[in-house]
């Protein structure tokens, strides 16, 4: 079945510093990948989707300077999160859509947990 | 605002039952309908989708959509520890495409008491 990875699956950083989360497609081919946040007890939201080639679309509210998404080649995504502050640790997910797909997203990655101190 | 409502939970049913969970949602053009189950720590799993009114059985899970009520159930017959997770409905306008979008509830928790 087709597998989606993220790395890193945590990673602990201090206030200021930049985050970059990858997320790759491993056995197939993603035209449009989506980033998701969950905070504890919240549900995922939708920060943006990513199409190969083409600027990510944000979702209202999320902050294109702030979290910066490149969708380089049909296997990756890339998040980074510039300037990360407390606030923006949460559990980060992102899912891969094959072309065509129905049926729900069914590709999701492990989520990458951030803590900024 | 597009919004998906779930009863938080948790809801606790003895191994064996019959566990419901329930979903409402605000938009009279979502069309497609999802549930995933998420353990603690993990990224969500899919369970089943539906689409039409009426109801969908996929082993012992039984999806059951009513559109003119804006209401979507899950129901897990003979429900084992391993079921305990939160449950996460989702909808969308669509489900075709490439682009299409979903909105989370923020999930029900269910414990399976053995």
């Amino acid at each position: 079945g087709a597998v989606v990875s993220q790395h890193p699956s945590w990673v602990i950083c201090k206030s200021g510093t930049s985050v970059k989360i990858e997320c790759r497609s491993l056995d197939f081919q993603a035209t449009t990948m989506f980033w998701y946040r969950q905070f504890p007890k919240q549900s995922l939201m939708l920060m943006a989707t990513s199409n190969e080639g083409s600027k990510a679309t944000y979702e209202q509210g999320v902050e294109k300077d702030k979290f910066l998404i490149n969708h380089a080649s049909l296997t990756l995504s890339t998040l980074t999160v510039t300037s990360a502050h407390p606030e923006d640790s949460s559990f980060y997910i992102c899912s891969a859509r094959l072309p065509g797909q129905v049926g729900g997203d069914k590709y999701f990655g492990p989520g990458t947990r951030l803590t900024v101190l | 605002q597009k919004e998906v409502e779930q009863n938080s939970g948790p809801l606790s049913v003895p191994e064996g039952a019959i566990a419901s969970l329930n979903c409402t949602y605000s938009d009279r053009g979502s069309q497609s309908f999802f549930w995933y189950r998420q353990y603690s720590g993990k990224s969500p799993e899919l369970i089943m989708f539906i689409y039409s009114n009426g109801d969908k059985e996929d082993g012992r899970f039984t999806a059951q959509l009513n559109k003119a009520s804006q209401y979507v159930s899950l129901l897990i017959r003979d429900s084992q520890p391993s079921d305990s997770a939160t449950y996460l409905c989702a909808a969308s306008p669509n489900s075709g495409g490439s682009n299409y979008k979903l909105t989370f509830g923020k999930g029900t928790l269910l414990t399976v008491n053995p």
